[in-house]
């Protein structure tokens, strides 16, 4: 799979392929981070969520990766299917607050 | 459960008018937080309401207001709509006690024209 960054912000992969979509959040103090995903039409969905004592989590065809060190999180999709194709946001929040900020959001185009 | 209710979900006003929206989050949750979302700037935190309380406020104008009852549903107001308030307007739903994912509704489509 293609790695980007936000300021790229469309990912198109085939039908199988591993995605991995990036996100650098800007807060150091953020320990709460979550992905979402977004279907044309449809609010946010929960995907995935990770808390800064973990640098790694795992659910099901998705992982979230967390690097602290350079304020970068990731996310990675398993035998991308047709039905991952929707628009994906991190989200950051804790530091204080639990406000989430949410990144600009980067689309992901899976083809047959 | 029921997810998150959002109504309308399309709506289109004039100029000058104002619009009222309404949201009524999941059963037992007390938070309703509200986003703006367009094209160019992606997910704008605009309030939150926890126990009808405004308890968090984003940095939009005074022309966006909100308010929420003692059912935890809450309505968001916008007056004196502008072109650029056209938008996808989210409420999201949360316990309110922590940190903590949202559930988002599918959101009010507005169109000003």
């Amino acid at each position: 799979g293609e790695s980007v960054g936000l300021h790229l912000p469309t990912l198109s992969v085939q039908e199988g392929d591993n995605s991995i979509i990036n996100c650098a959040y800007s807060n150091s103090a953020s320990d709460y981070f979550i992905w979402y995903k977004q279907e044309s039409g449809k609010g946010p969905q929960f995907i995935i969520d990770i808390r800064s004592n973990m640098d790694k989590r795992q659910g099901q065809r998705v992982t979230v990766l967390l690097n602290k060190t350079v304020k970068h999180l990731s996310l990675q999709i398993a035998a991308t299917q047709p039905g991952d194709s929707a628009v994906y946001f991190c989200a950051e929040s804790g530091g204080g607050s639990y406000i989430p900020t949410f990144g600009r959001g980067t689309s992901l185009i899976v083809h047959p | 459960k029921a997810g998150v209710t959002q109504t309308p979900r399309y709506l289109i006003k004039t100029r000058g008018q104002q619009v009222t929206l309404s949201c009524s989050p999941i059963s037992g949750h007390r938070s309703v937080s509200w986003y703006q979302q367009t094209p160019g700037q992606g997910l704008q935190f605009l309030f939150e309401y926890f126990s009808e309380t405004q308890r968090n406020k984003g940095n939009f104008p005074g022309r966006f207001s909100g308010r929420q009852f003692s059912n935890s549903r809450s309505e968001m107001n916008v007056s004196t709509l502008e072109l650029g308030d056209s938008a996808l307007y989210l409420c999201a739903s949360s316990s309110g006690t922590g940190v903590e994912s949202y559930t988002f509704g599918s959101g009010t489509r507005l169109t000003v024209v």
